[in-house]
């Protein structure tokens, strides 16, 4: 059963530091991998997606990487700002168990003024 | 503007009380679902839908009934709700089986039920 983790479980960085996010899956036979932001209480925002033949996709200020052979990805901030502060979530989704995203539990950002 | 929306937002019912949450989305969405998130638990698929009148169990899928009659509604039926059911509720959608593409999630609804 594919399995997601996410390290750290939570961080918290000043302003305008570079931060790197961690997330780790233990099947690699993926479609995609999506990363998330969750603010309190609300939805899910999709950041960025990586289809399982691409390396690394773009938006801004946010870089992540796919190592899909050793089921590893980073979510790369840079310049950090308070407006960045929410919950990363990782998702992945799997060739092997039907058509489910299996979601990590997701790294708690807060970046102080 | 392209979305998913849920309603209510919030809700609070009692044990036994039959309710539904709905859900639409206006992006001609084939692939729709529904997750519950739950502290310590992280979020959870509890039905999803390929298409019109195709539906299938997630990975929690006792307590709930979905239907999908139209490509854009996938309401979630309660029929008899209990406490262990309280959680945050999101529906998702995407554009085809979703192989390659993004997810897009409804804003949330908050259960209670006493």
């Amino acid at each position: 059963k594919q399995e997601v983790t996410q390290i750290p479980a939570a961080l918290s960085v000043p302003e305008g530091e570079n931060l790197v996010l961690n997330c780790s899956f233990t099947d690699s036979a993926i479609y995609n991998l999506q990363w998330f932001r969750q603010d309190p209480g609300k939805g899910l925002t999709s950041l960025l997606l990586i289809q399982s033949s691409q390396r690394e996709q773009t938006s801004g200020r946010l870089n992540a990487s796919l190592d899909k052979s050793s089921g590893r990805s980073t979510l790369y901030i840079a310049a950090s700002q308070p407006g960045d502060s929410a919950t990363y979530l990782c998702a992945v989704r799997g060739r092997s168990y039907g058509q489910n995203f299996v979601f990590g539990p997701g790294t708690r950002l807060s970046v102080l003024p | 503007e392209a979305q998913v929306t849920q309603n209510p937002r919030y809700l609070i019912t009692v044990t036994g009380k039959k309710l539904t949450v709905t859900c639409s989305q206006n992006m001609n969405h084939e692939y729709m679902s529904w997750y519950r998130q739950d502290p310590g638990l992280g979020l959870r698929q509890i039905y999803y839908s390929m298409n019109v009148e195709v539906t299938d169990k997630g990975d929690v899928p006792e307590g709930y009934k979905v239907s999908r009659k139209e490509k854009r509604n996938f309401p979630l039926i309660l029929e008899s709700p209990s406490p262990n059911q309280t959680s945050l509720y999101f529906c998702a959608s995407s554009l085809s089986e979703g192989r390659g593409e993004k997810l897009f999630f409804g804003s949330g609804t908050q259960l209670s039920v006493l």
